[in-house]
């Protein structure tokens, strides 16, 4: 069945960086379009990043712009979120999404990672 | 950026019952090609997002029949025939027609 795991959250330092990655399986990684997100503490869901499924185009929230950097290793069917200059407002839940035949059809997300910015 | 407004935000339903969802969109999110790029998700206390509908009107795999996605250009419905205890959680619709996609503010569903 199809399995997105993240992994990598944790407890750091304002200014300071980290690096998420969604190991995924059950299905074609290779020729899936994948999408970060995440949702503050007891707020909604916000979108982070989208990597297209050949590595051709990314794009970012500009909320992120400049800091992070979404990447993916289709031979370890991993997809990573580099994020650097971190923030107190970056503080979330991390979730990987694959996108399926449809814009916006986010068919299967990871359990999620959580993220805090403290010092 | 297209801002998603929901409502209501709140709404409690007795078992059974219906319930519907509106979301309305800043810009029309119909494409030149006829489909409207709206999805709503649920999300399940204490769980990851769920994908319901997508383009609309389109359930995904596995949702049941009792939910259903309708509307077009900036106004849109989520509807649930009759409410069950398991379809308790935060509902979020959500624009795929330009970059950034955005997300209503959610709407809680909490049984009476």
């Amino acid at each position: 069945q199809v399995q997105l795991v993240e992994s990598g959250g944790g407890v750091v330092q304002p200014g300071r960086s980290l690096r998420l990655s969604c190991v995924a399986s059950g299905f074609t990684f290779s020729r899936s379009t994948m999408h970060w997100l995440r949702q503050a503490p007891g707020k909604g869901l916000e979108w982070v990043a989208i990597l297209w499924y050949d590595g051709s185009n990314r794009l970012y929230a500009d909320s992120v712009k400049g800091r992070f950097a979404i990447s993916r290793d289709n031979s370890k069917n991993t997809l990573y979120l580099q994020m650097n200059s971190l923030r107190a407002e970056d503080t979330a839940v991390y979730y990987c999404a694959r996108e399926g035949l449809n814009y916006g059809d986010y068919d299967y997300w990871g359990q999620g990672t959580l993220v805090t910015v403290s010092s | 950026d297209i801002v998603m407004t929901q409502s209501p935000l709140s709404l409690p339903v007795t078992p059974g019952e219906p319930a519907s969802i509106s979301c309305r969109s800043s810009q029309s999110l119909l494409h030149r090609n006829g489909y409207n790029y709206l999805a709503w998700f649920l999300q399940k206390p204490g769980q990851s997002p769920q994908l319901l509908i997508y383009l609309a009107s389109n359930r995904a795999s596995g949702v049941p029949e009792r939910f259903s996605g309708s509307g077009s250009g900036t106004d849109f419905t989520l509807k649930i025939s009759t409410v069950e205890a398991e379809d308790v959680g935060v509902y979020y619709c959500m624009q795929a027609l330009q970059t950034p996609p955005t997300f209503g503010q959610g709407t809680k569903l909490e049984i009476k």
